[in-house]
């Protein structure tokens, strides 16, 4: 069964220091990955993808997230963590079960990242 | 921009009463969905259209029913609305594979069912 999971419910990190958000997943075949924020009160917004090629993948906002095939992970990160950067984030991957290639997506619990100032 | 919107913020029915949220999307996507949004438990797909009158059920169908009559619009029914269908409730739209695989998300409805 395709799964995605993040392990952290929460992460804190201070202003100015590097942030990691975790994910892994689970999918037959080729994983199309993605991340999601989702700030207080709005709907999703796209962060970034990995769909093949470069194992590092960079997206909005000073985002960037690496890809190992090794153990299956798909790791958000970012340098320098802002306040405003404070949100919640989701991982997602393609759903390749039943009718395959539909567009359909499985997304994590979602981890919320808290940045203190 | 894509635009993806929800006939509203904020809703509050009573149990029994039926209740519709609507999605509109302007940017001619072939697929839309609707999915729940609760603490713990991310995102779970309700059902999943893919054409004009196309559905298919998603994870949690139950209780739940849809419409489809133009491409650009996409409706969640819940015939009998229930305390525990207080909820976030999402809208997404995007093109089908393999033009793109992103979905684009409205602003959401929380609807609590008193």
């Amino acid at each position: 069964a395709q799964s995605v999971a993040q392990p952290e419910d929460q992460v804190n990190v201070a202003e100015g220091n590097p942030l990691t958000v975790k994910c892994t997943y689970s999918v037959s075949g080729n994983p199309y990955l993605f991340w999601y924020v989702q700030y207080p009160n709005r709907g999703l917004q796209f962060l970034l993808k990995y769909i093949t090629g470069d194992n590092l993948v960079k997206g909005s906002y000073g985002f960037e997230a690496e890809f190992n095939k090794s153990q299956t992970s798909f790791h958000l990160k970012k340098p320098s963590a802002l306040v405003s950067d404070s949100a919640l984030y989701f991982c997602a991957v393609r759903d390749v079960g039943g009718a395959s290639n539909t567009g359909k997506l499985i997304f994590g619990q979602g981890t919320t990242l808290q940045v203190k100032p | 921009d894509v635009k993806v919107t929800q006939s509203s913020r904020y809703l509050v029915k009573r149990t029994g009463e039926k209740v519709f949220l609507e999605c509109v999307q302007d940017m001619d996507h072939e697929n839309m969905f609707w999915y729940r949004q609760d603490p713990g438990l991310g995102l779970r797909l309700i059902y999943f259209s893919y054409d004009v009158k196309m559905k298919e059920k998603g994870d949690i169908p139950e209780g739940y029913s849809v419409s489809r009559e133009k491409k650009e619009r996409f409706s969640l029914i819940l015939e009998s609305a229930s305390t525990n269908q207080t909820s976030m409730y999402l809208c997404a739209s995007s093109f089908q594979p393999p033009v793109s695989y992103e979905q684009y998300f409205g602003p959401g409805t929380r609807l609590t069912v008193t």
